[in-house]
């Protein structure tokens, strides 16, 4: 079974752009969570996904912004990048709520 | 509002000893749901185990093993005969069940380096 696939697998960027990111959940799952990873702030909750609908928001400015497509798969925007974005932003997916949830290898977005 | 402190930012230890990393919680709900993930050098969160709240019985797979104690709001694990291959940062996180999703809290993590 395929497991969970982002893409790209890097990425540089500068002030003032903006990202798409993509997710690929294990085929089945419909739930869909995204996480950023910082050395500062460590491992922190963005949004979570769930047949199309977002279900839960971290705290987050609305420059981070996500969706889900019929098949499950996600992606994540993040508009008028800022030198602190530059983190590691992890997907997860599950089969449904509180179940464990399996990571794919994450996007590594740098911002010069 | 729910937090997640592993104590422990980094441990140093020699192959075959044993080694345990604290977690605790806080959290205000009665149903919620303790993980462990393991992250090595790769970057992929690898999940290793799921615990609810009403499940206080620990848990041993292979060299690994788990202690749930919600007296003491605590979820610790414990490497027995450490390889160099178990070296990597490991992640206690906490969900609760009252937001029907999957808002994992993550404790800071605890970085095992086991030497040869």
């Amino acid at each position: 079974k395929a497991g969970v696939t982002q893409t790209p697998r890097y990425l540089i960027k500068t002030r003032g752009q903006q990202v798409t990111l993509s997710c690929s959940p294990i085929s089945g799952h419909r739930s869909v969570s995204w996480y950023q990873q910082t050395p500062g702030q460590g491992l922190q909750f963005l949004f979570e996904y769930f047949s199309e609908t977002q279900r839960n928001k971290g705290n987050f400015p609305g420059r981070f912004s996500g969706r889900q497509f019929s098949n499950s798969r996600s992606e994540m925007n993040v508009s008028t990048l800022e030198l602190g974005d530059s983190a590691l932003y992890l997907c997860a997916s599950s089969l449904n709520s509180n179940q464990p949830q399996h990571f794919g290898d994450g996007t590594r977005l740098s911002i010069l | 509002a729910q937090k997640v402190t592993q104590a422990q930012t980094e441990i140093s230890v020699v192959e075959k000893e044993d080694v345990t990393l604290d977690c605790v919680y806080e959290t205000r709900d009665t149903t919620y749901y303790l993980f462990w993930y393991k992250q090595p050098p790769s970057g992929e969160l690898v999940f290793l185990i799921r615990r609810n709240s009403f499940d206080e019985q620990n848990e041993i797979s292979g060299r690994y093993s788990w202690n749930f104690q919600k007296s003491t709001s605590s979820f610790n694990f414990t490497i027995t005969a450490s390889q160099v291959v178990d070296s990597a940062v490991y992640f206690c996180a906490l969900s609760e069940a009252y937001n029907a999703g999957n808002m994992l809290t993550f404790g800071g993590g605890t970085r095992l380096m086991v030497k040869p």
